[in-house]
């Protein structure tokens, strides 16, 4: 299985500001994905990452307000910008398509707290 | 609408009883199914894969089926142990995309 990290695992921002997090992966993966989990809520995808070109975003995301970056197969960041008290989540980076090809793997979350 | 849809919400069971979580999902032609595991706060651990050619997955004490004609699977977890508390999610890969659709997961908590 992918072993993914998180940067950071937590953080308390203020209303307004943007925060950029980091997800990095310990082996080369096809699909990377980024998911959001608010409050008492089940997963929603965010977006897929793809390498080298503009993200795929789902229906009520937009890029300028969840930039996200993949220069390589094994790193994305997720930006959460002009940030307000509804952006208040888990978010997880989540990846599929390394050595077990149709099992996806899900990185441990950043809990972010808009205030 | 391709929707996944998890009963009960909440289960609470004591310690060594044997119990099944279930979901189900609107559209048979799947790719595959995984169940996931969450502890509070934290991120998602893969339980088991079923491809959609599987009718069953099985480690340890826990054992996933797959019946795509009814739109239904199962977990079960033999001989619960407070460990096992958590929240499990169901989550179908839909033949049109590599997106997961999520289950609004099951909280079970096993008491001592």
């Amino acid at each position: 299985s992918a072993v993914i990290s998180q940067k950071p695992s937590r953080d308390i921002c203020q209303r307004g500001t943007s925060l950029t997090i980091q997800c990095q992966v310990d082996s080369q993966v096809t699909m990377m994905f980024w998911y959001r989990q608010q409050p008492g809520q089940s997963l929603t995808l965010i977006a897929t990452a793809n390498q080298g070109s503009e993200a795929t975003y789902e229906s009520g995301f937009v890029i300028d307000k969840f930039p996200i970056s993949r220069p390589n197969l094994t790193f994305s960041t997720l930006t959460v910008s002009n940030m307000s008290p509804e952006d208040s989540s888990i978010y997880l980076c989540s990846v599929k398509g390394g050595s077990s090809y149709n099992e996806q793997f899900f990185g441990p979350g950043t809990r972010l707290t808009v205030l | 609408k391709q929707e996944v849809t998890q009963i009960p919400a909440a289960l609470s069971v004591p310690e060594g009883e044997n119990l099944v979580l279930n979901c189900s999902f609107t559209d048979s032609a799947i790719y595959n199914l995984q169940w996931f595991r969450q502890d509070p706060g934290k991120g998602l651990t893969s339980l088991l894969l079923i491809q959609s050619s599987q009718r069953e997955q099985t480690s340890g004490r826990l054992n996933a089926s797959l019946d795509k004609s009814s739109g239904r699977s199962t977990l079960y977890i033999a001989a619960s142990q407070p460990g096992d508390s958590a929240t499990y999610l169901c989550a179908v890969r839909f033949n049109a995309g590599n997106m997961l659709t999520f289950g609004g997961g099951t909280r079970l908590m096993v008491k001592p």
